[in-house]
């Protein structure tokens, strides 16, 4: 089993619709977790960290689920500009290698 | 803020050539990291180093070397470049658990 998963999409969705992705991690003792975005051809920049009690940030939403091992991302009101590839990432605690997922491409369509 | 700067942004190197991507940021991180990036593939982690002076091997470290050459600096080199290793190399740096912040990448092809 791969350390982190996501479902590579594409995923493509009408301008104004809610869409949520979800990246499953295998390290039980997994400590932190991020989502970030990454545009074509681009560095990858933070989106926002994952907290056990759920965050918001404007429009986005993110989860994660300790028990299932898993975190979600939620995107209310999609934009045109949101269009990108998600990268989940998650941190086994202390100063070992960060793993990313291969991210998922979001694809808003007008 | 300068953050993570990465050199060069893009090369073409030849087979059997040997190179050194630079990278250097100004965070006072510890940690550093080089992933490489082909399309469909994600990021794959080459090597890290937890802090100054200590490097370890990551997914992808074959045809590689790299040296942490101070808290700022992190080097990646490649002794006798292949057409396998055409790709974009991306620099991070991070500190304890917090996230890590990339540079803008170098794109290098070899023919």
């Amino acid at each position: 089993r791969k350390e982190v998963e996501q479902d590579p999409g594409p995923f493509n969705v009408p301008e104004g619709a809610t869409v949520a992705f979800n990246c499953t991690y295998s390290n039980s003792a997994s400590q932190s977790f991020f989502w970030y975005r990454q545009d074509c051809r681009k560095e990858p920049k933070l989106l926002m960290s994952v907290y056990s009690s759920g965050n918001e940030d404007g429009r986005f939403t993110a989860q994660l689920n300790r028990a299932s091992q898993y975190i979600s991302l939620l995107i209310r009101d999609s934009k045109l500009s949101d269009s990108a590839t998600y990268l989940c990432v998650v941190n086994p605690g202390g100063y070992q290698k960060v793993t990313f997922g291969t991210g998922t491409k979001l694809q808003v369509i007008p | 803020n300068a953050g993570v700067t990465q050199t060069p942004k893009f090369q073409v190197l030849k087979t059997g050539q040997s190179m050194t991507l630079q990278c250097a940021q100004d965070m006072n991180h510890n940690s550093m990291y080089w992933y490489r990036q082909d399309p469909g593939m994600g990021l794959r982690l080459i090597y890290y180093s937890a802090s100054e002076g200590t490097t370890d091997k990551g997914e992808v470290p074959n045809g590689y070397n790299v040296s942490r050459l101070n808290k700022r600096e992190f080097s990646l080199r490649l002794e006798s470049a292949a057409p396998s290793q055409t790709s974009v190399y991306f620099c991070a740096s991070r500190m304890g658990q917090q996230t890590a912040f990339f540079g803008q990448g170098t794109r290098l092809t070899v023919v």
